[in-house]
């Protein structure tokens, strides 16, 4: 079975330009969560969703929104990006049936904003 | 508030043992990982405890938990220099449903040769 898998791998923005970041999780699976990593710092919560609908929401700007498809797949969206928002974003996947309470990260996707 | 605390590097030589300390403050977690990040990779999950075990077991790597204190190890034994990474200790309050995992700020493992 594939693991979590996200896309782009890395990838370049302008500040003010808007990205989408999307992910597909582990087969089975129905949560969808993403972080944000800044250079030399743990992961930070961005947000999680569960069958479809939004379970938590950490501290971020309202630029930052996010969504699941029928599929369990989630996008994560970011609006106006400011030089700040260069990092690491992560997507988890977890909530499968014999999973438990693992929680599964993909590789991620860079984003550098210039 | 929720925090967790990790010391920022451990240098050990190949072949030692290697214990990686964190400590959390939110005494309702139900659930402490530990991820493992290599350099401009994502994480990998090497292993959990559940807040009602004290000692989790699995091959070289030994998880202990002293719920009283909020203190969390992973132990790494015969340390080998793939296992050169950042480690992160994270928690989890399953109770609020939100699968939020909150993270330490990692710490960096040398292993010498």
């Amino acid at each position: 079975d594939a693991g979590v898998t996200q896309s782009p791998t890395h990838l370049i923005k302008t500040r003010g330009q808007h990205v989408t970041l999307r992910c597909s999780p582990i087969s089975g699976h129905k949560s969808v969560s993403w972080y944000q990593q800044v250079l030399g710092q743990g992961p930070q919560f961005i947000f999680q969703y569960y069958e479809k609908e939004e379970r938590g929401r950490g501290n971020f700007p309202d630029r930052f929104s996010a969504r699941q498809f029928p599929n369990y797949s989630s996008e994560l969206n970011v609006n106006a990006l400011l030089l700040g928002d260069s990092a690491l974003y992560l997507c988890a996947s977890s909530g499968g049936t014999s999973s438990g309470n693992t929680i599964y990260f993909g590789e991620g996707s860079w984003l550098t904003v210039v | 508030g929720e925090d967790v605390e990790q010391s920022l590097f451990l240098s050990v030589r190949e072949g030692d043992s290697s214990v990686i300390n964190c400590t959390y403050t939110d005494s309702s977690s139900t659930y402490l990982y530990w991820y493992k990040q290599e350099p401009g990779a994502g994480l990998q999950l090497l292993t959990y405890i559940f807040s009602n075990m004290d000692m989790k077991q699995d091959q070289r790597l030994t998880v202990l938990l002293n719920k009283k204190d909020k203190h969390l190890s992973l132990r790494i034994a015969d340390t080998q220099t793939g296992d050169s990474a950042i480690y992160f200790c994270a928690e989890s309050n399953r109770g609020s449903n939100t699968g939020k995992l909150i993270f330490g700020q990692g710490t960096t493992l040398q292993v010498k040769p």
